[in-house]
């Protein structure tokens, strides 16, 4: 298995609303990422864990928590966002930092 | 500031022509260098990593130049498939990787 798979895949959200987005991967990657990705920009840095441990959080507001129950899994919980969180948010793995990631297919979040 | 830079083109070739692409990165301490396409509303997919040596992938060739701080993607006889933007990445180490805006490609009949 050589992929990253994140849902949902698309998910619309109130301001109030409380939803969380899964990422998973079974490729034995030790680092796990959350990327956000307005169009026509590079992908930002939001959280790196590594070997299971928050290892970096780019100053995101506490709107997003990011959470990882095991090696496989990364979690990012989303509360009380604004419209401009609106983005497409990818995960990625890699067997350790620093090297080619491998990423999801992305959650296409929008917030209304 | 860790930056990578990439002229974001649109480059607009017709089929069958030879692109190429470059990229220059700031941080010295930058140890390994890769190129990621995306397509529109799509995630980026490693497309090749990049070796001091220069390495050829079928109609892809890369090239590094550790003392200009430079990297190129050479496309040979370009398809429309391979219409898409092209991320120039850097890593340093176990820090993570930095990503150039990427550069846009356009293939035409």
């Amino acid at each position: 298995d050589t992929e990253v798979t994140q849902t949902p895949k698309h998910l619309v959200m109130g301001m109030t609303n409380k939803k969380s987005l899964k990422c998973e991967q079974h490729m034995g990657h030790r680092a796990m990422y959350w990327y956000k990705q307005k169009a026509k920009k590079p992908p930002e840095l939001m959280f790196v864990y590594s070997y299971e441990k928050l290892s970096i959080n780019e100053s995101v507001p506490s709107r997003f928590s990011p959470e990882c129950p095991n090696s496989s899994l990364l979690n990012l919980h989303l509360h009380a966002l604004q419209p401009e969180d609106s983005a497409l948010y990818l995960c990625a793995s890699s067997q350790v930092t620093g090297e080619g990631y491998t990423f999801g297919s992305g959650t296409r979040l929008t917030v209304v | 500031r860790k930056e990578v830079e990439q002229d974001p083109g649109p480059f607009n070739v017709p089929e069958g022509a030879t692109v190429a692409f470059n990229c220059t990165y700031s941080n010295s301490a930058s140890q390994s260098f890769f190129w990621y396409r995306q397509d529109c509303r799509k995630e980026p997919k490693l497309l090749m990593s990049v070796y001091s040596s220069g390495n050829e992938d079928g109609r892809f060739t890369a090239q590094l130049n550790r003392a200009s701080q430079y990297i190129s993607l050479l496309i040979r006889d370009s398809k429309l498939s391979d219409s898409a933007t092209y991320l120039c990445v850097t890593g340093s180490g176990y820090s993570t990787l930095t990503f150039g805006k990427g550069t846009m490609l356009l293939v035409s009949p």
